[in-house]
This record gives C-alpha cells, structure tokens and sequence, in this order.
C-alpha cells in the first residue's frame, strides 16, 4: 500500500528557512515522478515543484530561486528546502506522487509570521 | 503560469448531472492530453478522480467522466450524490514543464 507522510511544518519568521520531508512506503521514490503541492488557508490549490525520476527539477514562478526539492534514495524520502519563507508561503504543503499526482500524503502546515 | 479558469461554483440535484469547465490556453490544456481533475473534500487531502483527460483510475466510480475540446477541459458527474458535494480542482501540464491547477469550483449537492 502506498502511504506519504510530510512532516517539517511549524511556526517560521518571514525571511527563514524550513525544511519539510516526505517518507515513502510501497513504492520507490526514485521510480516516480515527485511532486510538492500546497494550499493556502481558504485558497485552492498551487503546484510548487517536481523531481522526475532522471532527477530533473521544474518549480513554479513563485517559488524559483527560493525552494528546492530533493530525494534521499536511501530513506525513500523526498525534500522541499524552503528559504527566503514569505507570508504568501504560508500553507499546507502535500507531497503527492506520480505524474497525475495519483496518491497523496495529508499535508503539513507551514506558518509564516513574526 | 496563470492558474486555469474555473467556476467558483456548480450545484445540482441527487440524481441529475453537471458539468465543470476548465480553461487554459495553448500553451497547456490545448497543447497536451495531460489533463487531471481532483475531489477535495473539507479538510482532507485531495483525490484524483480523472487523468489524462478522459482515464479514470481504478476504484473510482464511471459517474465520473472527463473531456476535452481546444483549450477547454470538463468534468461531468453523472447521477449526482450527496457524497459528491466537494470541491473540484482541474490541472494541466504546461509547456514551461511545470503544472498548472486551476482555481476550484465548489459543487453543492441540493
């Protein structure tokens, strides 16, 4: 059975760093496209980032240059580094798998404020 | 990356149909057959219910059926239940490689 667990969220001043991790069990991450989605409290939902399994990496507009995603093949885990943290950052963050974003984890939440 | 154009909200009957659009543009829902819709319910993560335009993934249920036409997609949810009072989410790939959701449409079951 196919299970994502986030974890990393909490309590950030605007301007600092979190990292949030996703473990994985009953596939290979590696094997699978890896996505980072979030929502925003009351919004919709917000594609942030992908790893294809080649190890490529796209990110959305408003996260570029500040997040970055990466996997540890040997915990099955998939990362988001979030730097620069901004009040509009500030959301549940899902990590999801495959290319149609197939299964879901139930999401960690990020705050940003002082 | 300009979020897909939804409806903010649908409603319908136990029993009857409806149907949710989803506009982009050339450079994502026109250009690739990379179309997918998802079920939110309050406080619970989301749920694909069609890929790739028109594929259902297994354990969800035919009343649920999808399509494209140009630069718009569309969900449509036959025989309506109360169970299918959700928000609604469209996504397509883009042309830059990244993906693109759109903004959400809320369906009330009356």
């Amino acid at each position: 059975e196919v299970q994502l667990v986030e974890s990393g969220g909490g309590l950030v001043q605007p301007g600092g760093s979190l990292r949030l991790s996703c473990a994985a069990s009953g596939f290979i991450v590696s094997s699978n496209y890896m996505n980072w989605v979030r929502q925003a409290p009351g919004k919709g939902l917000e594609w942030v980032s992908v790893i294809y399994s080649a190890g490529d990496t796209y990110y959305a507009d408003s996260v570029k240059g500040r997040f970055t995603i990466s996997r540890d093949n040997s915990k099955n885990t998939l990362y988001l580094q979030m730097n620069s943290l901004r009040a509009e950052d500030m959301a549940v963050y899902y990590c999801a798998r495959d290319w149609s974003l197939v299964d879901w984890g139930q999401g960690t939440r990020v705050t940003v404020s002082s | 990356q300009s979020a897909l154009t939804q409806p903010a909200s649908v409603s319908g009957s136990p029993g009857q149909s409806i149907t949710i659009s989803c506009t982009g543009t050339s450079s994502d829902v026109g250009a690739y057959n990379f179309v997918s819709w998802y079920q939110q319910h309050p406080g619970k993560a989301p749920k694909l219910m069609i890929y790739d335009v028109s594929n259902r993934p297994s354990g969800v249920s035919n009343r649920f059926s999808g399509s494209k036409s140009g630069n718009t997609a569309s969900l449509t949810i036959s025989g309506l239940q109360a169970e299918d009072e959700a928000d609604y989410y469209c996504s397509s790939y883009t042309s830059s490689s990244t993906w693109v959701f759109g903004g959400g449409t809320k369906l009330t079951v009356l």
